[in-house]
């Protein structure tokens, strides 16, 4: 069965530092992959996605992911963060007979801006 | 465009009592499912629907029953609530081809 790990429950960086949060799906097939940022409080929001083609994708609030299939990993970066960046981050991998509806999450990670 | 509605915001129940937590989407969107988020957990997916009158069962179904009388809502009963139903439970809705999944505020419910 797909699953996704996010090895990391909490990070902390300063503002203006960059920033990489970590993840590692298993899926047998070509996985459709996402990013989505949650505020307190708040719905889910979608950052990225990767389908297939380029490896690199650019999603919203600056923020960058890069599908490695040698690594199984979709790791998101961002080269400075805002104080806004603040919340919690989940990757999610779509599979099954659903493609890319039906979202295996990981567990999240925290994201924690010093000022 | 109101996107992907739930009520209620909030909700405490008592063992054993029964409740729906509605869902509508004015986007036409023909995919919808409801997850459940509890701490260090993510979301998991508890039932989905890909258009009206078809319905299909997530990873934690057991307990929660849907259906989907039209494309715009999608309500999740709960037959006889138990405190392991504790959670934030949101909605979401997406276009079949596309992908991209819109989420609900959420319903906090809490069972006693």
């Amino acid at each position: 069965a797909q699953s996704v790990t996010q090895p990391d429950i909490h990070i902390t960086v300063s503002e203006g530092a960059s920033l990489e949060l970590r993840c590692n799906y298993s899926y047998g097939a070509t996985p459709y992959l996402f990013w989505y940022v949650q505020s307190p409080g708040q719905g889910l929001q979608l950052l990225l996605k990767y389908f297939s083609g380029d490896t690199l994708v650019q999603g919203i609030k600056g923020f960058e992911a890069e599908f490695k299939r040698s690594q199984s990993s979709f790791n998101l970066r961002k080269p400075s963060v805002h104080w806004s960046d603040a919340a919690e981050y989940f990757c999610a991998v779509g599979a099954g007979s659903g493609g890319a509806q039906k979202l295996v999450f990981g567990q999240g990670t925290r994201l924690t801006i010093n000022p | 465009n109101a996107g992907v509605t739930q009520t209620p915001k909030f909700q405490v129940l008592k063992t054993g009592q029964s409740m729906t937590l509605q869902c509508a989407q004015d986007m036409n969107h023909e995919y919808m499912s409801w997850y459940r988020q509890d701490p260090g957990m993510g979301l998991r997916l508890i039932h989905y629907s890909v258009g009206a009158g078809i319905t299909d069962q997530g990873e934690v179904p057991n307990g929660y029953n849907v259906s989907r009388s039209t494309t715009e809502d999608f309500p999740l009963r709960l037959l006889s609530a138990a405190p392991s139903q504790t959670s934030v439970y949101f909605c979401a809705s997406s276009a079949l081809l596309l992908g991209e999944q819109y989420f609900g505020p959420g319903t906090r419910l809490t069972v006693t």
